[in-house]
């Protein structure tokens, strides 16, 4: 089982460069999450996704995009990368359930300089 | 808003030596708590969970008990070996502005030396 599967594993862009990270599962999870990590931040929400075709902002959404391409995919697109977007990207799923745990990605580890 | 804060690390341990990290939330309603373990670079990874109040969760000879009173879940272990050593992250999940969301502390990191 690869759960859930992100895409690339690391990235390195130059300012002012676009990119599409890419997040799929096998779990057949409702909700999918785009967080970023940086230290001593713990993780933040970027976007989220409840179900197939629907989508909303998280704490930090801006500079970024999603699409939910069905339920098993759920990307995230940096349209125009600067430096302070440099983080390690997670994705991650859950049920709908409230009291369900979140399944997570390896991560995407980028720098943009 | 929900928040989670947890102590700031790093903590450094000998082998067998008791752990430790305090874990206290802020929520409106009755959240669920999570303690995900992180590995050098790997995702993050569920360890324990509890879903209501006076819960205790467990796994790999850690524990944390969900204590409604005091807002916190606590994680312990009474004898910490090397494998061990990573950074650990608490966290809730609850329903609020972005649905059902899970929010993180800022995580703490543990070395257990030899």
């Amino acid at each position: 089982n690869a759960g859930v599967t992100q895409t690339p594993k690391f990235q390195v862009l130059k300012t002012g460069q676009s990119m599409t990270l890419q997040c799929a599962q096998d779990m057949n999870h409702n909700s999918m999450y785009w967080y970023r990590q940086d230290p001593g931040m713990g993780l933040r929400l970027i976007y989220y996704s409840a179900s197939e075709g629907t989508t909303d902002k998280g704490e930090v959404p801006n500079g970024y995009n999603v699409s939910r391409l069905n339920k098993r995919e759920f990307s995230l697109r940096l349209e125009s990368a600067a430096p302070s977007q440099t983080s390690v990207y997670f994705c991650a799923t859950s049920r709908k359930e409230f009291d369900t745990e979140a399944f997570f990605g390896q991560g995407t580890r980028l720098t943009v300089v | 808003g929900d928040s989670v804060t947890q102590m700031e690390g790093p903590v450094t341990l000998s082998e067998e030596a008791f752990l430790t990290i305090n874990c206290t939330y802020t929520a409106t309603g009755y959240p669920s708590l999570f303690w995900y373990v992180q590995y050098p670079g790997e995702g993050l990874q569920l360890l324990l969970k509890a879903t209501k109040a006076d819960d205790k969760g467990s796994n790999k000879g850690f524990e944390a008990t969900y204590r409604k009173e005091t807002t916190s879940f606590h994680l312990e272990k009474g004898s910490v070996q090397v494998s061990d050593s990573a950074v650990y992250f608490c966290a809730l999940s609850a329903s609020g502005n972005y649905g059902q969301n899970f929010v993180f502390g800022p995580g703490t990191r543990l070395s257990v030396l030899p």
